[in-house]
């Protein structure tokens, strides 16, 4: 059974640039969800995808967008970016039975937004 | 709104003696409440979980008990050793049943 992996573990981007962030769910999990981890702060939720839909959403605004594959793997894509997108982005699968409990995290994307 | 309150922020405590972390929530809807522990440039991993038709559940040394009515749930670590250092995280499941919401974390200091 292989983990979640996400990629890459590194990413300098400057302001105004887009970055995709990428995410390999674990084996037989059908949902992913993503969370921005900034310093010394718990994980904020950023979304959730079900069977290649968006199946809920936190308080982050339209340019945070997200897709997820037939093989469930997702993408975390993220428009006009600004200082404070610097963090790390974690990804989060499960398994989409009984209420999408026991989340199992990739290692996350550090970003740094100069 | 959703929220997770978590205290203390911090907490030192010498090997040997118990630790407790406390966790307020918001949405009395919420019906399952996990733990992260977070070392230092790792990811997040569950170390216990508790659901709301149980008070209590124990794990070896770590254990999480739940007062529903009062939407407060605790995680207590008994015997710290230093490998218990690390970051820890309460969550809570809100309705509908895609969203969990962490706290702000507490950050165990054991020292030997």
């Amino acid at each position: 059974e292989t983990g979640v992996t996400q990629s890459p573990t590194h990413l300098i981007k400057t302001r105004g640039q887009q970055v995709t962030l990428r995410c390999s769910s674990q084996s037989g999990h059908n949902t992913v969800s993503w969370y921005q981890q900034a310093l010394g702060q718990g994980p904020q939720f950023i979304f959730q995808y079900y069977r290649e839909e968006e199946n809920g959403r936190g308080n982050f605004p339209p340019r945070f967008s997200g897709l997820q594959f037939p093989n469930y793997s997702s993408e975390l894509n993220v428009n006009a970016l600004e200082l404070d997108d610097s963090a790390l982005y974690l990804c989060a699968s499960s398994s989409g039975t009984e209420l999408n409990e026991k989340l199992f995290f990739g290692s996350g994307t550090q970003l740094s937004v100069l | 709104g959703e929220n997770v309150e978590q205290h203390p922020s911090t907490l030192s405590v010498q090997e040997g003696d118990s630790a407790v972390i406390k966790c307020t929530y918001s949405d009395s809807a919420s019906n399952y409440f996990p733990w992260y522990k977070q070392e230092l440039g790792k990811r997040p991993q569950l170390i216990i979980d508790i659901r709301s038709n149980v008070g209590e559940k124990k794990d070896q040394r770590i254990a999480v008990t739940l007062n529903k009515t009062a939407k407060h749930f605790s995680l207590h670590i008994t015997e710290t050793q230093p490998e218990d250092s690390a970051v820890y995280f309460c969550a809570a499941l809100y309705t509908g049943g895609f969203k969990t919401i962490f706290g702000a974390g507490t950050r165990l200091f054991v020292k030997a």
